[in-house]
């Protein structure tokens, strides 16, 4: 079985340009996190999908962050415009039910430099 | 917001030996968990331990929780230069959300 998938694996843009972010959770999984880990500030949660739907975005830092669930098999994490404190790796992970009770399966990671 | 907090930050020690690293949390939880994370890659999961229970084991990996305290163990026994990696604790509670510490990094010198 494939594990969760992201892409792309490294990006490198510039100030001010904006940045997407995908991701294919582990089929039959019904739960999506994204998350943003930095040296600084750790594994930060930004938003959580269950069946698709966002349920909570308290995590997104701000309105430059946008992300979608249009069906159960592909997720988009946006970013525009970027900034340089954006920079950091971000992963992607799914499970299945409600989430706490379960492994989260955590994919490979975008690191993401914005110069 | 992390409530797992783990010690030691980082730990280095001869292969062979047995690393023992803890966590501690400050709010009633149902679950922790361990993952690993090796330079440049996602969290893989090692274990995870239910509130009922105090102790489980996986291959070289034991793993203790006391909810008393509010806390726990990972002990991996016959360390090996591959267990090289960042360990981190997660607390799953009453919502969907786990809680993630700060991690300990751990370096295995052959």
């Amino acid at each position: 079985d494939a594990g969760v998938i992201q892409s792309p694996r490294h990006e490198v843009t510039e100030m001010g340009q904006e940045v997407t972010l995908r991701c294919k959770p582990i089929s039959g999984h019904n739960s999506l996190f994204w998350y943003r880990q930095t040296m600084m500030r750790g594994l930060e949660l930004l938003i959580y999908f269950n069946n698709n739907v966002p349920i909570d975005d308290s995590g997104m830092p701000e309105d430059r962050f946008s992300a979608k669930m249009p069906n159960a098999s592909f997720s988009t994490l946006k970013i525009q415009p970027s900034e340089p404190r954006d920079s950091a790796v971000y992963f992607c992970a799914s499970t299945w039910g409600a989430g706490t009770q379960e492994t989260q399966y955590f994919g490979p990671g975008t690191r993401l430099l914005v110069l | 917001s992390q409530q797992g907090e783990e010690d030691p930050q980082a730990l280095s020690i001869q292969e062979g030996e047995n690393a023992t690293m803890n966590c501690s949390y400050k709010t009633s939880i149902n679950n922790l968990q361990w993952y690993r994370q090796n330079s440049g890659r996602g969290l893989v999961h090692l274990i995870l331990i239910r509130s009922n229970e105090r102790e489980k084991h996986s291959g070289r990996l034991r793993v203790t929780l006391d909810t008393s305290k509010k806390s726990s163990s990972l002990l991996i026994t016959a360390s090996r230069a591959a267990d090289t990696a960042s360990y981190f604790c997660a607390t799953g509670g009453s919502n969907y959300q786990l809680i993630w510490g700060a991690g300990t990094k751990l370096i295995i010198k052959p």
